[in-house]
């Protein structure tokens, strides 16, 4: 139990394009996902938080705008990059949990995001 | 700003024996303390968490102690095996979420 997918898993993209990660809890209804980067040989970096129908919390120095998070259901969130340049080519990972804490987190196998 | 340390990069032990990890950190007071396991190109797998009342927890071969005092985790794989070698990352909790930068241990056969 508590799988936890990802769609892509590997997405090249032209400068300037949006690009769409989804995040889906298979086996669970997921409280609370949370969205991360990860560069390379570098921790796991929390971008925001996000509950089924409010909006996503966002960590500081994150834009809101530039990283569109929807949480549609208890089982599906997705990470909308939106214009995305070079610099923004990273690992993105999701989690869900089923508690509203960063209790217990179920991580996905990440989206390997590169910008050309 | 809080900061967390995650003792040398890289670890190589001999298969059987005990691998330490140590997670210290700075300027935060966490809830609770978990850790996690990565494999490259994955994402992290939950092992363990334990909570700022508790100093000790075990899971099989897995034992993690938390030293509030010494602001401290130890993360203990007894009887290692090449299987273990993996980063392993700890993680803190409370208002926040942070983790560790994650150290990479090697099981040599």
């Amino acid at each position: 139990g508590a799988v936890v997918s990802q769609h892509p898993s590997r997405v090249i993209c032209k400068s300037g394009t949006s690009v769409k990660i989804e995040c889906r809890s298979l086996d669970f209804q997921a409280t609370t996902m949370f969205w991360y980067r990860q560069f390379p040989k570098k921790s796991l970096m929390l971008m925001a938080t996000s509950n089924e129908g409010s909006k996503a919390t966002y960590e500081q120095g994150v834009e809101k705008d530039k990283f569109l998070i929807n949480h549609a259901s208890l089982t599906l969130s997705t990470l909308t990059v939106t214009s995305a340049h070079p610099e923004d080519s990273s690992f993105y990972i999701c989690s869900a949990s089923r508690s509203y804490s960063y209790n217990e987190q179920f991580f996905g196998p990440g989206t390997r995001l590169t910008v050309l | 700003s809080q900061k967390i340390e995650q003792n040398s990069e890289a670890l190589n032990i001999q298969e059987g024996k005990t691998a330490t990890l140590t997670c210290n950190y700075t300027n935060y007071s966490p809830a609770y303390l978990q850790w996690y396991r990565q494999d490259p190109g994955r994402g992290p797998v939950f092992l363990l968490l334990i909570r700022e009342n508790e100093k000790e927890k075990r899971k099989e071969r897995l034992k993690v102690t938390f030293d509030t005092t010494l602001k401290q985790s130890l993360f203990h794989i007894t009887a290692s095996q090449p299987a273990d070698s993996a980063t392993y990352l700890c993680a803190l909790a409370g208002n926040q979420f942070y983790f560790g930068t994650g150290t990479s241990l090697t099981v040599i056969p």
